[in-house]
Formats: C-alpha cells, structure tokens, sequence
C-alpha cells in the first residue's frame, strides 16, 4: 500500500485538553479514515471521510480532509480518561479495497 | 453474533509448526480482509476476498501463508513452518463492499500469534 505517515507517534495529554493528530500520504487518496485501536480489540471506525476539504465531527472528535487529499487531521477536544488508546488513519481510493494504514498515535491521558 | 468473530484469540505455538486461524465475518457482508499488526506498528494487508472474484493475495508476505474462504462465509488464515518473525496479532474484518463507497470495515478483535 501507499506510505501514510502519522505523528505524532504519541502523547500524553491532561484531562480537559484538546489534542490533534495528522497523516500525510505520499499521494492522493479519495477517502481518508480515522479508527481508534482498545488495548485487546480490534479498530473501531470513528469518522469517515469521502471529500477533499469535508469537515466531519463525531461527538468530542473532529476530523479533516485536506485539500491536497494527502493529509488529514484529527481533533480530539476536552479530553477524557476513556480517550486512551491507540488512533489510526488510514486512506484508499474510490471503490478501492485495500487501506493503507499510519503506523498510529498513542494517546494517554493524565487524570 | 453481530459483530466479527475470530478464533482462537491467543496462540502460542513452536517455531516450525502450522497454525490455522478462524475469522467468522458479519452476515451479509460480502468483503472480508486479513491484516496483521506488528507490535507498535500499522496494520499490514494480507489478503483479501470478495464475493466469488479471484483473492487479492498481494499482501501475503511468502508462500508459507495462505487463506480460504467458503462462499461468503467462514475464512481460514493457515501459516505453514511458522517463523518467530511471524509473531503478531492477525486481524479480520469485513465489509458490505469497497472502502470508498461508505463500506467501512469492521475489525474482529484479532488472534494474538505467538511463535517460540
């Protein structure tokens, strides 16, 4: 697959921060995802993008996709304790099958 | 059940011996991916089926690895001759179709593969 880099590669955070995380690609993708990894299970989808420039928010989580459709971020605001994990992005294009995915960012959050 | 399922979730097994994994994807869903995740890294594509096209085999790192699908149903992931380097967790997951259609995956939650 393509190359994604992700930073960072992790972080601590204070509860109640906000935190973004970012993923640039070697070349272009169509859509860009974010899924987030518990200690133990598989990823779990969190927000999906399909348009370059498509601002998407799920609850606390904003996500972007960048209008050069090589990058996208990740926004995650007042952070809480169950925010610990691991986050990862992950691209492809149109009708494609295979994702191509950033080697993660690890988020811990100080109580 | 409703989600994917994988089997075992933890193996452990001797340099040299075969081991065969199990992924039971959700009903319906015509797509099913393996990947593996190396300890502190991304995921890896292995392989991929879908419907009763050909599989995507690209991903699969040497031929001592290999994955069966019956229709749209179960599927075995088999790793002959296992290697140390072969330690990692292997996931499942499966779609109702392409990524860029708003058919996300949906992952199992992995067996952990240990080679000693």
């Amino acid at each position: 697959g393509q190359q994604l880099n992700q930073s960072p590669q992790s972080m601590f955070i204070q509860e109640g921060e906000d935190v973004s995380m970012n993923c640039t690609s070697s070349s272009i993708f169509n859509t860009w995802l974010w899924y987030k990894q518990d200690p133990g299970e598989g990823p779990v989808l969190l927000i999906a993008l399909y348009k370059a420039g498509e601002l998407t928010s799920n609850g606390r989580l904003t996500a972007q996709f960048g209008i050069t459709r090589k990058d996208s971020f990740l926004n995650i605001s007042a952070s809480i304790p169950s925010d610990v994990g691991i986050y990862f992005c992950a691209g492809c294009y149109t009708n494609d099958y295979k994702l191509s995915f950033g080697a993660g960012t690890t988020v811990t959050v100080r109580a | 059940g409703a989600g994917v399922s994988q089997s075992p979730s933890n193996k452990v097994t001797e340099k040299g011996k075969d081991v065969e994994l199990r992924c039971d994807p959700i009903s319906g869903h015509t797509a099913l991916y393996w990947y593996r995740q190396r300890l502190g890294q991304g995921l890896e594509f292995l392989i991929y089926f879908q419907g009763n096209s050909a599989p995507d085999k690209s991903g699969l790192p040497s031929d001592r690895f290999s994955a069966e699908r019956t229709g749209e149903s179960v599927s075995t992931l088999t790793i002959q001759r296992t290697q140390q380097e072969d330690s990692a967790v292997y996931l499942c997951a499966s779609s109702l179709g392409p990524q860029g259609t708003g058919s996300p995956l949906h992952f199992g939650n992995g067996t952990r593969l240990t080679v000693t």
